[in-house]
């Protein structure tokens, strides 16, 4: 069964920094594109970044073009965000998914974790 | 400001027939790149409902199809269930990053 989970949500004041994770599970994680969608509250997605099955390519949001970097560990199945000088309207629920490759659909979707920005 | 536009809203009786639109532009839809389309129930993720414009995956009802055409696609929803009751939403591909419609709340009156 395919599995992303989510984790390093919390509060942080503004202009600090997270590191959000996605554990992958039940499926080869190497083989597949990793993007970050995040969902302010009561608002739509937000594309935020992707990611290439070898890490060679990244693609971020203008918005956070600078301040976040996506990475991955094939080795620990593993997709991060490090998100730095977090402003107030980067407050969401951050969701990690899989596409097989660019531009196919995130078929697979995690259940989010939460990221409050706010002093 | 979403990169691509729908209907904040739509509703429908159950049984009926409704459809959510979703606009692009010459750099994402009109380039070519195929319109996928996500449900999001109430406190729950998104789930792919539609891939490649019109296809289903596997699980999802025949009541739900897609199509495409220039700059624009649509999802069509016949035989209106109160369970579809839900947030829709498009996405395409503008170079190499996704991009969103603004989303579309169903009512199911």
């Amino acid at each position: 069964e395919v599995q992303l989970v989510e984790s390093g949500g919390g509060l942080v004041q503004p202009g600090g920094s997270l590191r959000l994770s996605c554990a992958a599970s039940g499926f080869t994680f190497s083989s597949y594109w990793m993007s970050w969608v995040r969902q302010a509250p009561g608002k739509g997605l937000e594309w935020v970044a992707n990611i290439k099955q070898d890490g060679s390519e990244k693609y971020y949001v203008d918005s956070v073009k600078g301040r976040f970097t996506i990475s991955r560990d094939n080795a620990k199945n593993s997709l991060y965000l490090q998100m730095n000088s977090l402003r107030a309207e980067d407050t969401a629920v951050y969701y990690c998914a899989r596409s097989i490759v660019v531009p196919a659909p995130l078929d697979y979707w995690g259940q989010g974790t939460l990221v409050t920005v706010s002093s | 400001q979403s990169v691509l536009t729908q209907p904040p809203s739509v509703s429908g009786a159950p049984g009926q027939r409704v459809t959510i639109s979703c606009t692009g532009s010459s750099s994402n839809i009109g380039a070519g790149y195929d319109v996928h389309w996500y449900q999001q129930l109430p406190g729950t993720a998104p789930k792919l409902l539609i891939y490649g414009n019109s296809n289903r995956p596997s699980g999802v009802p025949d009541r739900f199809s897609g199509s495409k055409s220039g700059t624009s696609a649509s999802l069509a929803i016949t035989g209106l269930q109160a369970e579809d009751e839900a947030d829709y939403y498009c996405q395409s591909y503008d170079s190499s990053l996704g991009v969103f419609g603004g989303g579309t709340k169903l009512t199911v009156l």
